[in-house]
């Protein structure tokens, strides 16, 4: 059976430095996997998406996330907290549009 | 771009009652999609359609709900004489294409509340 597990339900960092959310799957085949941003009362935003090209995933506003396939894990990473970046995010992993299983979300607080 | 909306945000509604949940969505996107997230689950596909037609509803219950992608205007999931159990949050998403999943935007979902 497929799931998704987001380790952490909250994080707090201070501006300028690194953020790490952490994402775990379980699969019987390797899925599509995802990372979504929500800022309050809005919709999710996609922030970067592994699809099996390469293992390095780029996404916008500075992000990454790298697919390790031994560790089952796909963490979110970047190098230095911007205000903006507070948020709620949402790894999500799936097959197909009738496939799609959401992590719990991890609410990312950044202190000034 | 103001991305996918859904309306309305928040929805209270006494059993019997019919729930009407809308989702615009983004420019240029001609593919919705509804989930429904129950309490302490994760979002489930209901249905995925394209304007005027209905392409997977898979799942989606048999009875009491049913959703509609016109020509113009936004997506409509209609949920008749509801009950306590559809008490859930209602997401869609949209996409430019059939690509669905890695193309997807979500909207911030409709809370129904059933008393």
């Amino acid at each position: 059976a497929q799931s998704v597990t987001q380790l952490d339900s909250h994080v707090s960092v201070s501006e300028g430095t690194p953020v790490l959310l952490r994402c775990n799957y379980s699969s019987s085949y390797s899925p599509s996997l995802f990372w979504y941003v929500q800022h309050p009362n809005k919709g999710l935003q996609l922030l970067l998406k592994y699809t099996s090209a390469a293992t390095l995933v780029k996404g916008i506003n500075g992000f990454e996330a790298e697919f390790k396939k031994s560790e089952t894990s796909f963490h979110l990473t970047k190098p230095s907290a911007h205000m903006s970046d507070a948020a709620e995010y949402f790894c999500v992993g799936g097959t197909s549009y009738d496939k799609v299983i959401f992590g719990p979300g991890t609410s990312l607080s950044v202190i000034p | 771009n103001a991305g996918v909306m859904q309306n309305p945000r928040h929805l209270v509604r006494r059993r019997g009652q019919e729930a009407r949940l809308r989702c615009s969505p983004m420019k240029g996107h001609s593919h919705v999609y509804w989930y429904r997230q129950l309490p302490e689950e994760g979002l489930k596909f209901m249905v995925y359609l394209q304007k005027e037609n209905i392409i997977d509803e898979s799942g989606m219950p048999k009875e009491r709900f049913s959703a509609e992608f016109p020509k113009e205007g936004p997506s409509i999931l209609r949920i008749q004489q509801v009950v306590r159990g559809d008490s859930a949050a209602y997401f869609c998403a949209s996409s430019p294409d059939g690509t669905g999943i890695y193309e997807q935007y979500f909207g911030p979902g409709t809370r129904l509340t059933v008393t």
